[in-house]
């Protein structure tokens, strides 16, 4: 079964960068049968999608945050990152990692998420 | 950028009621691209529907997906104590490429 785990700083400050990594067991992240991908959603509301990774490298970025996110992968360590320049006060957010099927688009797998407060 | 319009905000049913939820595009949808998920406070979301109408291994069959183009549906022909959560749509735009969610529907207990 693929499993995906966050892991990150939970307090990051403004104006600094919010730096985390998802690390994926039970598939490989070089496999073309997944996009990897980050998910936000801020306390009591809904769901923003930040960006995904495929295994050639090749990115997608939500419009609205494309200018302040970086994504990259370690395939021999079989996790993905995440990050997000220049926080501030809505970028406190619980973020989910996840594998997004290529074929159908549907997220087929979730992290837990980890909340991440910018507060300085 | 594809918006999705979700209605109502919440829908307040007793169990063994119908619930339908309904997910509206600003532009065309592909189909096979249109997901369906249900989220329970504290848990991440759960794949219910793809492809606008195919169930997930182990969905129960009172959930179903319907509609095409820019309406979209998710029914549930009775509701469960265990369906009240909430509910996201999701697209992908292969054109773009990008993937966007509905603002979410919460179906709560009346």
């Amino acid at each position: 079964q693929l499993q995906l785990q966050e892991s990150g700083p939970r307090l990051v400050k403004p104006s600094e960068t919010l730096s985390l990594t998802c690390t994926v067991s039970g598939a490989s992240i070089s496999s073309s049968n997944y996009f990897w991908g980050w998910i936000r959603q801020p306390p009591g509301r809904g769901l923003e999608w930040i960006g995904s990774i495929y295994y050639t490298g090749t990115t997608y970025h939500n419009s609205s945050l494309k200018s302040r996110v970086t994504m990259a992968m370690d395939s021999p360590k079989n996790f993905f990152s995440l990050r997000l320049t220049s926080v501030t006060a809505a970028d406190t957010t619980v973020y989910f990692c996840a594998a997004q099927d290529s074929a159908t688009k549907r997220i087929d797998f979730w992290g837990q998420g980890i909340p991440v407060t910018v507060s300085s | 950028e594809i918006v999705l319009t979700q209605s109502p905000g919440t829908l307040s049913l007793s169990p063994g009621e119908r619930a339908t939820v309904s997910c509206r595009a600003s532009q065309r949808v592909t189909n096979s691209y249109l997901v369906w998920y249900q989220q329970k406070p504290g848990q991440a979301p759960r794949l219910l529907i793809y492809g606008a109408s195919n169930r997930a291994t182990g969905i129960p069959d009172r959930f179903s997906g319907s509609g095409s183009e820019t309406d979209f549906t998710l029914t549930i022909s009775r509701v469960e104590p265990e369906d009240f959560a909430m509910y996201y749509c999701q697209q992908f735009d292969n054109s773009i490429p990008a993937l966007t969610f509905g603002g979410g529907t919460k179906v709560e207990i009346k």
